[in-house]
């Protein structure tokens, strides 16, 4: 069974600094393309960015609204993904998502397919 | 970016009632469109990728259509289950974009 659980969301100043991890179980981790979402309260859903996956080495994409920021990253050897967030401003409350990626077949991108449950980040003075 | 604009933003429904919610993307899109149900509280879930393939599990009560600039998401023989907020989402290039959300509310 797919499992992907996020932990942690705090309370944090703006300016600060914040690192979400997210534990993968029941599958490969290393074959899936991974990304975060964020829905801001009372929102709708918002890309945060994407780690693809071991075939593609890992690499990365952002939304604008987070580049420069926020950095995604990967420990293989723990399943976990990270999201470490810096110079964090009060927009970026949220509660943020981990979401595999599953593809259909070779050369079609990744759709989401399987979500965590979320962790709340707060920016807040 | 490519903007993704859903229609109608709510709706009420009776139980049993079939129900259509429309995506339109800002450009030719081909078929890279997924959709999503979130419940009040809850994590979203993936129903549809690829504009009309059911994600496994998903019962074929929910179904998808269209490519290019347009989509829509049928429900039918709507149950108290279903009553959700629904979303749209484009994969095509980056960033990946959604629609603002259709609730779908009893009637």
């Amino acid at each position: 069974e797919v499992q992907l659980v996020e932990s942690g969301g705090d309370l944090v100043q703006p300016g600060g600094s914040l690192r979400l991890s997210c534990a993968a179980s029941g599958f490969t981790f290393s074959d899936h393309y991974m990304d975060w979402v964020r829905q801001a309260p009372g929102k709708g859903l918002e890309w945060v960015g994407r780690s693809r996956n071991k075939a593609n080495s890992y690499t990365t994409e952002y939304a604008a609204s987070v580049k420069g920021r926020f950095t995604i990253s990967r420990d293989v050897s723990k399943n976990s993904l990270y999201l470490q967030m810096n110079s964090l401003i009060s927009e970026d409350t949220a509660m943020y998502f981990c979401v595999r990626a599953d593809s259909p077949g070779s050369g079609y991108p990744p759709s989401f397919a399987y979500w965590g449950q979320g962790t709340l980040v707060t920016v807040s003075s | 970016d490519i903007q993704m604009t859903q229609s109608p933003s709510s709706l009420s429904a009776s139980i049993g009632d079939r129900v259509t919610i429309t995506c339109r993307a800002s450009q030719d899109i081909s078929n890279y469109l997924a959709w999503f149900q979130q419940k009040p509280g809850k994590a979203p879930k993936s129903l549809i990728y690829a504009a009309s393939s059911l994600q496994s599990g998903v019962p074929s009560k929910f179904s998808g259509s269209g490519s290019g600039t347009d989509f829509t998401l049928t429900i039918t023989s709507l149950q108290p289950e279903d009553f959700a907020t629904y979303y749209c989402q484009h994969y095509k290039n980056y960033p990946l974009t959604f629609g603002g959300g259709t609730k779908v509310e009893i009637k």
